[in-house]
């Protein structure tokens, strides 16, 4: 079975402070993603990785940055972390990156619920 | 990009059968996911539909139809836990692949 394990189930911070998600695969995935889930919203795609060191914008990045030292870890930096950011992250990861098929599943991490004050 | 619209939420009985829609808008379809998401846990994979016609896994079912851009989940003698948030995720020919996903359909089952 894939695992995906993220590093903390529930986290506060105060305004201003500089957050780390870790999140980590055992399946030797190449893709790796960090969403970001509030009510109402659905999931919102904040950045993804194809490959260790590479790095692609999704559809909110404003306000975080990632890293891919290595092929099974990801993670996602609020530099400077604000109100709006409490919320929902879940990490994904996907075995091939283009393929056309149900290789393309992603699994998810059990969530890291973020509180901002 | 797509537009992925489902209903917000909905209700049932145990031992019923319930449909949930999902219909989309994108400029080039290559496959729809649907996802089961239970109260603060991860969403966990159901089924995924790329051609037309009917996908049946046990009690779970996906129907896709690529002219009217339109699937549904469909659910068969409900259990109190398929209570959950069913998510619908569409992925276009766009340069990621990578799917986007609808608000989420809220699934409640009542004795």
């Amino acid at each position: 079975d894939v695992k995906v394990t993220q590093s903390s189930r529930y986290l506060v911070k105060r305004t201003g402070e500089k957050v780390f998600l870790e999140c980590v695969q055992d399946m030797d995935h190449e893709n790796m993603f960090w969403y970001r889930q509030d009510p109402g919203l659905g999931l919102r795609l904040i950045y993804f990785s194809y490959d260790v060191k590479m790095k692609e914008k999704g559809d909110i990045p404003e306000g975080y940055s990632v890293s891919r030292e290595k092929k099974e870890r990801f993670s996602l930096i609020l530099e400077s972390a604000s109100t709006n950011q409490t919320s929902m992250y879940l990490c994904a990861s996907s075995l091939e990156q283009g393929a056309e098929s149900v290789q393309e599943t992603q699994y998810f991490g059990p969530g890291t619920r973020l509180l901002v004050l | 990009g797509q537009n992925i619209d489902q209903p917000t939420e909905m209700t049932a009985t145990e031992g019923a059968i319930v449909q949930i829609n999902c219909t989309y808008q994108t400029s080039g379809f290559n496959g729809l996911f649907w996802y089961q998401q239970h109260a603060g846990e991860a969403p966990t994979f159901l089924s995924y539909n790329v051609l037309d016609g009917l996908e049946e896994k046990g009690r779970f079912s996906s129907f896709l139809s690529r002219s009217k851009g339109y699937s549904y989940l469909l659910l068969k003698e409900l259990q109190m836990k398929d209570s959950a948030s069913y998510l619908c995720a569409v992925r276009d020919l766009g340069g990621s692949y990578i799917p986007t996903f609808g608000r989420g359909t809220s699934l409640i089952v009542h004795p």
